[in-house]
């Protein structure tokens, strides 16, 4: 069965540094792959995804994620955080139904002054 | 453009009781789904649906029931409440159209303490 795990349940970056939040996948087939952001008492909200192409994937909020499939890894990156980016962050993988999704446990960003 | 709407908000139920938790959508999806979220655990999925009068069920769906009767409209009921129950319930949405099919809109949650 398709999943996710992120490594890592919480992150602190300081405002301005490079935000990495890791994510590696494990599917039978040519996965889906996403990122959400939740911020506090909110639903989630799509950041980005793959599905196929460029590996390098653009989203909202100056963040991007490279799909790696010879290191099963879908890392989400930020060159420089935001005291805005502080939420908690999902990353996701297709099921193989096709119809829904399988979410990792989530990463809680902190961002410093 | 309210997209998913969830109501209640929040609600306290006490051990036994039974409820509804509503949610509507406005963008013509035809998917629509049912996760519970709790502390550290993600998003587990209850049910989902492909379309009116078709539903399935996901990883948790004890202790659930749904319907999906119209597009719009997809409720989660709780039968007979148990303290396990106690999480937070998110509805989404999503368009079968191609590169869109599993892009999922979601509700703001509906917080529910069983106690």
């Amino acid at each position: 069965a398709q999943s996710v795990t992120q490594l890592g349940s919480h992150v602190s970056v300081s405002e301005g540094a490079l935000v990495l939040l890791r994510c590696n996948y494990s599917s039978s087939v040519p996965p889906y792959l996403f990122w959400y952001v939740q911020y506090p008492n909110q639903g989630l909200q799509l950041l980005l995804k793959y599905t196929t192409g460029a590996t390098l994937v653009k989203g909202i909020n100056g963040f991007e994620a490279e799909f790696k499939k010879s290191e099963t890894s879908f890392h989400l990156t930020k060159p420089s955080a935001h005291m805005s980016d502080a939420a908690e962050y999902f990353c996701a993988v297709s099921q193989n139904s096709g119809y829904a999704l399988n979410f990792g446990k989530g990463t809680s960003l902190l961002v410093t002054p | 453009n309210a997209g998913v709407t969830q109501t209640p908000k929040f609600r306290i139920l006490k051990i036994g009781q039974s409820m509804t938790l509503q949610c509507t959508q406005d963008m013509n999806h035809n998917y629509m789904y049912w996760y519970r979220q709790d502390p550290g655990m993600g998003l587990k999925l209850i049910y989902y649906s492909v379309g009116a009068g078709i539903t399935d069920k996901g990883e948790v769906p004890n202790g659930y029931n749904v319907s999906r009767s119209t597009t719009e409209d997809f409720p989660l009921r709780l039968e007979l409440a148990a303290p396990s129950q106690t999480s937070v319930y998110f509805c989404a949405s999503s368009d079968p159209l191609p590169g869109h099919i599993l892009v999922q809109h979601f509700g703001d949650g509906t917080r529910l303490s069983i106690l």
